[in-house]
């Protein structure tokens, strides 16, 4: 069974540019979240997305926005690309969100440099 | 605000002896609380989980114990091996939130031969 895929690994984007990063979950999941690593705040939630619909979302400015697809893809934006948004976005899928005991299960990863 | 804490940012064990990694947590409302083992830029790998109406889950070499009174989690894992060298997050999530975790900082673990 495949785990959670996202593209592209790793880019590197200029300030002001916007960026887009692609997840696939598990098959079978329909909830996809999406988190930020970076060295200072460590790993911070962004936003989950179940049913196509954005049902929690972290503290993080309106710049980063995501969505989902009727087979569970997700996508998420960042615009205005700031130097401090250099990180490692991760994605996560899981079963079923609304229940208590279910394990969220994480893609690679893509590694975004901002310059 | 920072929920989760792991206060040790690092720890070294032989191998062949128990590691013993620990987590506080501030929040009444988590549930459920997850360990994930972590290697630079990869993404976290799920280790052991525990429901907050359990206070001990094992599953091979790892045990996670839970003391809800004290808000405290700890990863014990026996014995060591040095292919566990890396970085360890708890995380905990509400009920009815399981996609949304609060982690925290992380622990490095140093299996020494």
């Amino acid at each position: 069974k495949a785990g959670v895929t996202q593209t592209p690994r790793y880019l590197i984007k200029t300030r002001g540019q916007q960026v887009t990063l692609s997840c696939s979950p598990i098959s079978g999941h329909r909830s996809v979240s999406w988190y930020q690593q970076t060295p200072g705040q460590g790993l911070q939630f962004l936003f989950e997305y179940f049913s196509e619909t954005q049902r929690n979302k972290g503290n993080f400015p309106g710049r980063f926005s995501g969505r989902q697809f009727s087979n569970s893809r997700s996508e998420m934006n960042v615009s205005t690309l700031e130097l401090g948004d250099s990180a490692l976005y991760l994605c996560a899928s899981t079963l079923n969100p609304t229940g208590s005991g279910n394990t969220i299960y994480f893609g690679e990863g893509s590694w975004l440099t901002v310059v | 605000d920072q929920q989760v804490k792991q206060n040790s940012p690092s720890l070294s064990v032989q191998e062949g002896r128990i590691s013993i990694l620990n987590c506080d947590y501030t929040n009444s409302m988590f549930d459920y609380f997850l360990w994930y083992k972590k290697y630079p830029a990869e993404g976290p790998t799920f280790l052991i989980s525990i429901s907050s109406i359990k206070d001990k889950n094992e599953d091979g070499r790892f045990t996670v114990f839970l003391n809800k009174s004290a808000k405290h989690l700890s990863l014990h894992i026996v014995p060591s091996q040095p292919g566990d060298s890396a970085v360890y997050f708890c995380a905990a999530s509400e009920a009815g939130t399981a996609s949304k975790l609060t982690f925290g900082t992380g622990t490095r673990l140093q299996v020494t031969l």
